[in-house]
């Protein structure tokens, strides 16, 4: 069975303070691994997509970093605008498989 | 332009009864997904359908669970006989074709049973 375990559950940074998120995933074949930002009351935002192990993509402040069993989402000189939870998920390489597998997100805050 | 959009934003309900929600994707969408978050967890999968290939209903967590899309644009999920287990946020998203991954999900539905 698909995967994702993130971690940690919460975490507090003081603005200006540099972090990393970790997604560690188990999957039959991965066709890709993506990174979302969910916002209180709100849906989740799609941030990143990473295909291969190595491949890195970046976006402001954010991050994002690939390897064969987990996922680094690197946040840099974080503003309190960075605040949210941020949500990892897996899709399987399987014929007709579509659906994302979701982790249960890292509550992100920061402090001004 | 316009975004995903869902309907009720809230709704409550009475265990037993029966209750729909609505999701107008993002117009051109092929692909529609309904998950639904529990507080303080993860999005589960429960729906997604494809232009017109059969749906991949292999999420819906009992029978009570049903969900229709017409046309290839609005779907509707259904869920009859609410139990307060089925108390949670549903979320809805559509992609475009070709969009590996890539879902835009609307504000979802809170959904309280009493």
């Amino acid at each position: 069975e698909d995967q994702v375990t993130q971690s940690p559950e919460a975490l507090r940074l003081q603005e200006g303070e540099s972090s990393s998120l970790n997604c560690s995933y188990t999957v039959s074949g991965l066709r890709g691994l993506f990174w979302y930002r969910q916002d209180p009351g709100k849906g989740p935002e799609f941030l990143f997509t990473l295909y291969s192990a190595g491949e890195e993509k970046e976006k402001e402040r954010l991050k994002a970093t690939l390897t064969k069993k987990e996922s680094f989402l690197h946040i840099t000189a974080p503003k309190p605008e960075d605040s949210a939870t941020y949500l990892c998920a897996v899709q399987a390489a399987i014929q007709g498989a579509q659906k994302l597998v979701f982790g249960q997100g890292t509550r992100l805050t920061i402090n001004p | 332009g316009a975004g995903v959009s869902q309907s009720p934003s809230n709704k409550v309900t009475e265990k037993g009864k029966d209750v729909e929600l609505r999701c107008d994707p993002i117009s051109g969408h092929t692909a529609l997904y309904w998950y639904r978050q529990s507080l303080g967890q993860g999005l589960e999968f429960l729906i997604y359908f494809q232009g017109n290939s059969a749906p991949d209903k292999s999420g819906l967590p009992s029978d009570r669970f049903s969900a229709e899309r017409t046309g290839g644009s609005v779907s509707t999920l259904t869920i009859q006989r609410t139990q307060q287990e089925d108390s949670a946020v549903y979320l809805c998203a559509s992609s475009p074709q070709g969009a590996l991954g890539k879902l835009f999900f609307g504000s979802g539905t809170q959904l309280s049973v009493l």
